[in-house]
């Protein structure tokens, strides 16, 4: 297990909602990515926290948000859905001392329908 | 924006034989290829990864063969197991400890008794 935990597991909207997904990382994992896997695809970066502060953003518009929390959680929050995203969601997190090995723990992801 | 293109999509290897999969990238910028292997409903994990100072690296069973000049880089599964059924990603990214990981498409790896 990578103790990085996601909920819910499964979720559908219909477009133009809004949604929240929910990370949970181990105690110590200062840094926390949240990734789009469309189906078929390879993961895209959305962005990126470090100490609760956006710290990097791929090529997702704003109404992708994010948060972070000093407990080591986050959410991904993404407003006026569109068909188009459709997919899992992944976050991953790690400590700052594991930045040297590069490594981050992935959680099993978030499915996303929009209807 | 496609920058790592994965080949083949699908493939099929007999257990004992060698699995190979290969990746081009685009961005000469990029400066570390990691492999994610990830399994069905499970996220991806981090499998093995090279610097483009290196031209091959071995862990285990798994190798990355890495040509800088071709832009290309390719895992090698070493006696493939039925173990080893997976989706395998390639990825690259600017500065080692980055996240900003750019993956290829993924490649369903099969391994058959």
């Amino acid at each position: 297990e990578t103790g990085v935990t996601q909920s819910p597991t499964h979720l559908i909207k219909t477009r133009g909602q809004q949604v929240t997904l929910r990370c949970s990382s181990q105690s110590g994992h200062n840094t926390v990515s949240w990734y789009q896997q469309a189906l078929g695809q390879g993961p895209q970066f959305i962005f990126q926290y470090y100490r609760e502060e956006e710290n990097g953003r791929g090529n997702f518009p704003p109404r992708f948000s994010g948060l972070q929390f000093p407990n080591y959680s986050s959410e991904l929050n993404v407003n006026a859905l569109e068909l188009d995203d459709s997919a899992l969601y992944l976050c991953a997190s790690r400590t700052s001392g594991e930045r040297a090995k590069n490594i981050q723990y992935f959680g099993a992801g978030t499915r996303l329908s929009v209807l | 924006q496609q920058q790592v293109k994965q080949s083949p999509q699908s493939l099929i290897v007999q257990k004992g034989g060698i699995s190979i999969i290969n990746c081009a990238y685009e961005n000469t910028a990029f400066d570390y290829f990691p492999w994610y292997q990830q399994f069905p409903g499970k996220g991806p994990a981090l499998l093995i990864a090279i610097r483009p100072d290196v031209s091959e690296k071995k862990e285990g069973r798994f190798t990355i063969s890495f040509n800088k000049s071709a832009k290309q880089f390719s895992l090698h599964i070493m006696d493939s197991q039925p173990g080893d059924s997976a989706t395998y990603f390639c990825a690259a990214s600017i500065g080692f400890g980055n996240e900003k990981l750019t993956f290829g498409t993924g490649t369903r790896l099969t391994i058959i008794p």
